[in-house]
């Protein structure tokens, strides 16, 4: 088991719904990250949270949201979304910046 | 000059054998290179690392080799086992805008261990 846990495991959401997605992590890291991963492609980033600050968007639609409540939670909130952003959405955390990143086990999101 | 070339696409080995993973980078401001083990349905694993100043790192049965001045880094897993049969992906890594370190990942290898 991971110690970065995300929920949930899977969602299929329509169109025009608003869903969230949830990781957390209780191992005092201050950096969280966002990914996409698209079958037997590697992750790409999205989002980067430094102590509950975003720092770094990569140009992601409008249409994800990220927030970081506080330092042990991330969410994705997701509206009006596309059939291409069926995807593996994986949370991510290392101590700082220069620390290694530790995955959670993703979320499986399919578009309607 | 951000891209990972990793090679090759997949890789079948027999148990007991050694498997090789190659990867190549251009950018040489990366500081850090990771090896990422991820198991269908999970999330990427944390396999191993090394830096540019160590030629060689060993944990176990995984081996990374660094080769600075050819800008190139590899995975050996000896005694490769059913169990290691995942896809593997290198990274590498710089401080950008004095912040994050982001990963630049390549682009997987699918690693089948026949028994």
């Amino acid at each position: 088991d991971t110690e970065v846990t995300q929920t949930p495991k899977h969602l299929v959401m329509g169109m025009t719904n608003k869903k969230s997605l949830k990781c957390e992590q209780h191992m005092g890291h201050r950096a969280m990250y966002w990914y996409k991963q698209k079958a037997k492609k590697p992750p790409e980033l999205m989002f980067v949270y430094s102590y509950e600050k975003l720092s770094i968007n990569e140009s992601v639609p409008s249409r994800f949201s990220p927030e970081c409540p506080n330092s042990s939670l991330l969410n994705l909130h997701l509206h009006a979304l596309q059939p291409e952003d069926s995807a593996l959405y994986l949370c991510a955390s290392s101590l700082h910046f220069n620390q290694p990143q530790h995955f959670g086990d993703g979320t499986r999101l399919s578009i309607l | 000059q951000q891209q990972v070339k990793q090679s090759p696409q997949s890789l079948i080995v027999q148990k007991g054998g050694i498997s090789i993973i190659n990867c190549a980078y251009e950018n040489t401001a990366f500081d850090y290179f990771p090896w990422y083990q991820q198991f269908p349905g999970k999330g990427p694993a944390l396999l191993i690392a090394i830096r540019p100043d160590v030629s060689e790192k060993k944990e176990g049965r995984f081996t990374i080799s660094f080769n600075k001045s050819a800008k190139q880094f590899s995975l050996h897993i000896m005694d490769s086992q059913p169990g290691d049969s995942a896809t593997y992906f290198c990274a590498a890594s710089v401080i950008s805008s004095g912040s994050a370190r982001q990963l630049t990942f390549g682009s997987g290898t699918q690693l089948t261990v026949l028994p």
